[in-house]
Parts: C-alpha cells; sequence; structure tokens
C-alpha cells in the first residue's frame, strides 16, 4: 500500500533558521505531491502542490518543496522561517494517474522561537 | 469564501447517542466525497470514500456499521457516528474528490467529543 513518511515529528527553530522537513513516499508510479499547514485552531490549507513539470515547486509563504524521483522524496523548505510558521506541516500524496485519494504522513511540528 | 462546509463545526454528545456530520460542497458537484477523522497531535487517516448514488468503500479498519456514510446528492454528504464512544472523539474532516484538477478543498472540520 501507498504510505507517506515524515521523520522529523517536531522540529524547533529559531526566527531566522532555514528550514528543511523531510517527506518520503512509497509509489513507484506517477504521483501528484502536496504539502499542507495547519495552524492552531485552524483548518488544513495548500501550501504547493507537484503534479509535473519543474521538480522545483513554489508555494505561498516563501516555502518551496523539491521533487526528486530517484529518492522518492519531496522535501519541503524555507530560507529564513518566521515566527508565524509555527504550525503542523503535512506531506501528502496522490499515487497513480487515476487515483483520487490523499494519503497523508504522519506530520511534523514546527515551532519557532521569536 | 468557503468552497466546503461542514456542519456541525462542534459537537458534545453522551456516549451510546448517534451524530450526523453534513458536508456540503458549495460551488460545484462532488461525485465522491473522502472522509478523514484526525486525533490530536496525529495525522489525518482517511477512513472512507462516499460515491453518489452508491455505497461508501471503507478502508481497511473502519468499522462501516459504525461511521454511517450517506450520498444521496451531488452536493451533500453525511457521516453517521452511530452509538458513540469516548474513544470516537475526534475531529472528523471531509474532502470533496477533486481528480483532474489541482485544487483540494478541505471542509473545515467537526470536532466530536463523546462525554
Amino acid at each position: 500500500a501507498q504510505s507517506v513518511s515524515q521523520h522529523n515529528h517536531h522540529v524547533i527553530l529559531s526566527e531566522a533558521a532555514s528550514l528543511e522537513l523531510g517527506c518520503n513516499y512509497s509509489y513507484g508510479g506517477t504521483v501528484n505531491l502536496f504539502w499542507y499547514v495547519q495552524y492552531p485552531g485552524q483548518h488544513l490549507q495548500l501550501l504547493l502542490k507537484y503534479f509535473s513539470g519543474d521538480p522545483l515547486v513554489k508555494g505561498i509563504k516563501g516555502f518551496e518543496a523539491e521533487f526528486i524521483k530517484s529518492k522518492f522524496s519531496f522535501n519541503l523548505r524555507k530560507p529564513s522561517v518566521q515566527w508565524s510558521d509555527t504550525a503542523e506541516y503535512f506531506c501528502a500524496v496522490i499515487a497513480g494517474s487515476s487515483a483520487s485519494k490523499i494519503i497523508f504522513g504522519s506530520g511534523t511540528r514546527l515551532s519557532i522561537r521569536p | 469564501g468557503a468552497v466546503v462546509s461542514q456542519h456541525p463545526s462542534r459537537v458534545i454528545c453522551k456516549s451510546g447517542t448517534s451524530v450526523k456530520i453534513e458536508c456540503r460542497s458549495l460551488d460545484f458537484q462532488a461525485t465522491t466525497m473522502f472522509w478523514y477523522r484526525q486525533f490530536p497531535k496525529k495525522s489525518l487517516m482517511l477512513m472512507a470514500t462516499s460515491n453518489e448514488g452508491s455505497k461508501a468503500t471503507y478502508e481497511q479498519g473502519v468499522e462501516k456499521d459504525k461511521f454511517l456514510i450517506n450520498h444521496a446528492s451531488l452536493t451533500l454528504s453525511t457521516l453517521t457516528v452511530t452509538s458513540a464512544h469516548p474513544e470516537d472523539s475526534s475531529f472528523y474532516i471531509c474532502t470533496p474528490d477533486r481528480v483532474g484538477t489541482d485544487t483540494q478543498y478541505f471542509g473545515p472540520g467537526t470536532r466530536l467529543t463523546v462525554l
């Protein structure tokens, strides 16, 4: 079965530090990849997505992610985090060109020290 | 504005009662709706896929008799938690199938607390 792994459960950074959150998936075929953010008390919001084309995807709020097919990875990055980035981050995948179920990773809690 | 709505947003009930959660797609027709649950500080777990006019498909380990799903129209899917118990307390989220588009809208969620 398809799965998504996020190995960082909780990341604590200071403001202005650089961020990289890992995401690996297990599926050998076509995938659509997503990063979602959930701010405290709010519902999921889409940060960015990869469907095809340029493997370096830029999203909202200065986030970007790179799809590396050979590594089955889709890591999320931000060069300089802000206190307002404190949230839960979820990597997700739709496996297969005709599938539509989104499978989520376990999430990474990001805490930013002001 | 909101594209997917859920009602109620929050519900507290006694153990043994049933609770119905509605999910509506406001701006488009949703042939298929996905239902997720999210435990505190945990990820979203896909529970089932509801299809308009037919039976829902449940993920492994999800009790179909406990979590009744009805998808009576192209804009409304309902999840009924029957004979709720405290371990059913969770955050339930719906999202319509948007295959073929690059946008996935999630409902705002329903927080269920079973006393």
